[in-house]
């Protein structure tokens, strides 16, 4: 069954620390992307990636950080830097040349 | 940079009734595509559309692209309690991957 895993679905962290957030996908797509996702602001894009070993940095890339070292995976880290870290964190993935994304289910992290 | 915003920001209707969200570009888009997002869920892609003044449909769902590129919209005719969502237009602009994402437009439909 194809499709892209995020995990965990809840994510609680003390403030100050960093945190990576896991996402995994098996539709054999090039090209992946982390979003945030805050109430009433819709997707804004951190990072995508269109090939392995390469990523660019999206509209709010600050205080994040990724790694692709495998076409399959694309983690997120959220560090300490991230001043309101608090929010919905979508995956997705594509294949290259501007088609549809398909999304995982989300991490909702919560920084207390 | 690029915007992309929505109007309006949240609607409600009663089943049955017509509803439709709008769509703006700051700049010319090469293609604009639509989600749709269920309470709780993820986006799930509804719709791409490349060419000026395209019209598609899906259903009770129509789906236009402005002659100029820069805006779009989704009408839904007949509205179900299926259609609740927050529906997002995201403009693509050259022919690579990156999608600017509208604010979203967030429907209730009331029996």
């Amino acid at each position: 069954d194809g499709g892209i895993t995020q995990s965990p679905k809840y994510l609680f962290r003390k403030e100050g620390q960093n945190v990576t957030l896991s996402c995994e996908q098996n539709l054999n797509h090039d090209a992946m992307y982390w979003y945030r996702q805050d109430p009433g602001q819709g997707l804004r894009l951190i990072y995508y990636s269109q090939i392995v070993n390469d990523f660019q940095k999206g509209d709010i890339a600050e205080g994040y950080s990724v790694s692709r070292e495998k076409k399959e995976s694309f983690p997120l880290t959220v560090t300490s830097a991230q001043k309101n870290p608090t929010a919905f964190y979508l995956c997705a993935s594509s294949i290259i040349g501007g088609n549809e994304q398909f999304f995982g289910p989300g991490t909702r992290l919560t920084v207390l | 940079g690029q915007q992309v915003m929505q109007i309006p920001q949240y609607q409600h209707v009663q089943e049955g009734e017509d509803f439709t969200t709008y769509c703006n570009s700051s700049t010319t888009l090469s293609n604009i595509q639509w989600y749709k997002q269920r309470p709780g869920g993820h986006p799930v892609f509804l719709i791409q559309l490349v060419k000026s003044g395209e019209v598609k449909k899906q259903k009770r769902l129509t789906f236009q692209f402005g002659e100029a590129k820069k805006n779009s919209s989704l009408h839904i005719t007949a509205t179900q309690t299926t259609d609740v969502g927050t529906y997002f237009c995201a403009g693509g602009t050259g022919g690579g991957n990156k999608l600017t994402f509208g604010t979203g437009t967030q429907l209730k439909v009331e029996l």
